[in-house]
């Protein structure tokens, strides 16, 4: 049972290239999200998911795609790479309902040049 | 809308010495409420949670009860160890599908 798991763990962009992040899970969690971390904002909400072919915006979409065609999956896409999408990207997955715990991947540190 | 504040860090502690972090929350209707902690260069992980009024989270030694007339949910440790560092979130949670809204964290230094 390998939980969340995130690639790359690292990732150095230029500016206006666009990449992938991936996430999996094995728990079979209906409910998927992804957050960025950023000094002195704790986590905050860019997309999120609650059943393959169902996605919904959070907190700071702008810049991000996301699409989840299995339960398993749930990359993100970033359009066009700006430096201010320099961060550590997490994955996190759960069952469904407001008291179940979220299990996070271990992280993506992106920058952007 | 919903909101966390906890206060801010770092906090830094001789190792044995009593914790305390501060999280009060701004909600509507009931929500269940959480610590996750984040080790250096880890994902987060559950601490404790507590999913309504009067209930006590605890784990590892960690212990937090959610305070519904003080909109309130701080964390305590009487003994801290240096293993305890690292950085800690309130979160909470309103949302039927698991929608998590983070405090902005407090790191925690524990020293010798």
């Amino acid at each position: 049972n390998a939980g969340v798991t995130q690639t790359p763990k690292f990732q150095v962009l230029k500016t206006g290239q666009s990449m992938t992040l991936q996430c999996a899970q094995d728990m079979n969690h209906e409910y998927m999200s992804w957050y960025r971390q950023d000094p002195g904002m704790g986590l905050r909400l860019i997309h999120y998911s609650v059943g393959a072919g169902i996605t919904d915006q959070g907190e700071v979409p702008n810049g991000y795609n996301v699409s989840r065609s299995t339960t398993e999956d749930f990359p993100l896409r970033l359009l066009s790479a700006a430096p201010s999408q320099t961060s550590v990207y997490f994955c996190a997955s759960s069952l469904k309902g407001a008291y179940n715990e979220q299990f996070f991947g271990p992280g993506t540190r992106l920058t952007v040049l | 809308g919903d909101s966390v504040t906890q206060m801010e860090g770092p906090v830094t502690l001789s190792e044995e010495a009593f914790l305390t972090i501060n999280c009060t929350y701004t909600a509507t209707g009931y929500p269940s409420l959480f610590w996750y902690v984040q080790y250096p260069g880890e994902g987060l992980q559950l601490l404790l949670k507590a999913t309504k009024a009067d209930d006590k989270g605890s784990n590892k030694g960690f212990e937090a009860t959610y305070r519904k007339e003080t909109t309130s949910f701080h964390l305590e440790k009487g003994s801290v160890q240096v293993s305890d560092s690292a950085v800690y979130f309130c979160a909470l949670g309103t949302d039927s599908w698991g929608k998590l809204q983070f405090g902005a964290g407090t790191q925690v230094v524990v020293t010798p």
